[in-house]
Order: structure tokens, then C-alpha cells, then sequence
């Protein structure tokens, strides 16, 4: 089944806190990770992507920590701040019709 | 203008109205989607062409009608919408089967 589980669905950290948001997957078919921020008013924007061949992809403040075995991977927001408040989507891509399937969205809001 | 830009960014329209919902991208892409966006819910993908060709239709109602005259531009044609389909329509771009969509800012629908 073509599926993959977000959660939470919200979220609130203080500011300076760590952001750590899930989502788990059932089809092997799939080959690419990443993960979306939007904003209100906005589309969601690609913010960082992982392939199942790596455990952990960093970029500045942002990790994607990957388990294959577990089906699991997870984004992991450091030094949080008020403006990374957003929703943050996770997605997988099919490795066959290279379909982009979403996670249902965590809402993030990070106090100061 | 870089991108990819929806207008109209919010549209009303009646059960009986016909209304169409504009895309254009301006990355040298060769893919484009429709998604709709509901609350609380997952994106869901709607329509993706691919060199301009239909490559998916995710058991769409038939009152939305795609049209991709080119692989730049994309249209949602709607007709006797429900009040259910308001929702806001995210179009994407890629280049084909990368799973790194570039999404627009959306076009805010509501059924009256």
C-alpha cells in the first residue's frame, strides 16, 4: 500500500528547542525522501531530501535521520526559531512511476 | 519572473460556474501536476503530465478537466463543482521522475 504516516500532527517548542517530527512508510518501492516547509499563504517548498542508501543527511539547522530496516525517517529541526513555524510535510517517491506520495502534515510553532 | 506562478490566487465560484485555474512555469521543466490541498489532510495528487503527455489521473471526478498545451503551461478547467471541492489547488513542476517538485503559491477555490 502506498502510504506514509506523519506524526504529530502539531507540535510546539519552545524557541532554542530541538523540532523532531516522524513519518514511517510500508512500500519498498520508493527511493527518495524529502521533506516540504510551507508557510501560510505559500506553497510548500522542498527543504531537505534524503536517498535510502545514506543513514543521515544535515543541512545547517536541518537532519533527516533514515532508517531503512525500520521504514522510518524523521526531520529533526536544531536551535528551533519563531520562523521556522510552518507546516512540514514528508513525502516518498515511487521508484517506478516516480509518483511523490505525502505524509498528512505536522504543524510546527515554535514560541519565543 | 522565475518559478512557478497560479492565477488566480483566489477564486468563488458557484455549483453551475465554469472556471478555469492557470499554471506557468518558468524552470525548463518537463512535468506538472495538480495537487489539492484539503485540511487536515495529505496532498493529493490529482493530475501529473509528463512532456505534456497524461501520465496519471488519480481517480479524479470528471468535472476537473486538465489541459497541458505545452510543457510550460497547465490548466484546471472546472465545472458544476460541489461545495466539497473548495479547497486550495497547488500546482507543481519537476523535471520528469525526480520527486523534486517546485510548487506554486496556490489557487484558493471556494464552491459556493
Amino acid at each position: 500500500q502506498q502510504q506514509v504516516k506523519q506524526s504529530p500532527q502539531s507540535l510546539i517548542v519552545q524557541k532554542g528547542g530541538i523540532s523532531i517530527i516522524n513519518c514511517a512508510y510500508e512500500n519498498t518501492a520508493f527511493d527518495y525522501f524529502p521533506w516540504y516547509q510551507q508557510f501560510p499563504g505559500k506553497g510548500p517548498a522542498l527543504l531537505i531530501a534524503i536517498r535510502p542508501d545514506v543513514s543521515e543527511k544535515k543541512e545547517g539547522r536541518f537532519t533527516i535521520s533514515f532508517n531503512k530496516s525500520a521504514k522510518q525517517f524523521s526531520l529533526h529541526i536544531m536551535d528551533s526559531q519563531p520562523g521556522d513555524s510552518a507546516t512540514y510535510f514528508c513525502a516518498a517517491k515511487d521508484n517506478q512511476g516516480g509518483k511523490l506520495i505525502f505524509g498528512q502534515g505536522t504543524e510546527l510553532s515554535v514560541k519565543p | 519572473e522565475t518559478g512557478v506562478t497560479q492565477t488566480p490566487r483566489h477564486l468563488v465560484m458557484g455549483m453551475t460556474n465554469k472556471k478555469s485555474l492557470k499554471c506557468e512555469q518558468h524552470l525548463g521543466h518537463n512535468a506538472m501536476y495538480w495537487y489539492k490541498q484539503s485540511a487536515k489532510k495529505p496532498l493529493e495528487l490529482m493530475f501529473v503530465y509528463n512532456f505534456k503527455e497524461q501520465t496519471e489521473n488519480n481517480s479524479v471526478p470528471s468535472r476537473f478537466s486538465p489541459e497541458c498545451p505545452n510543457s510550460s503551461h497547465l490548466f484546471l478547467h472546472l465545472h458544476t463543482l460541489q461545495p466539497e471541492d473548495s479547497a486550495l489547488y497547488l500546482c507543481a513542476s519537476s523535471q520528469a521522475h525526480t520527486g523534486e517538485l517546485f510548487f506554486g503559491e496556490g489557487s484558493r477555490l471556494t464552491v459556493l
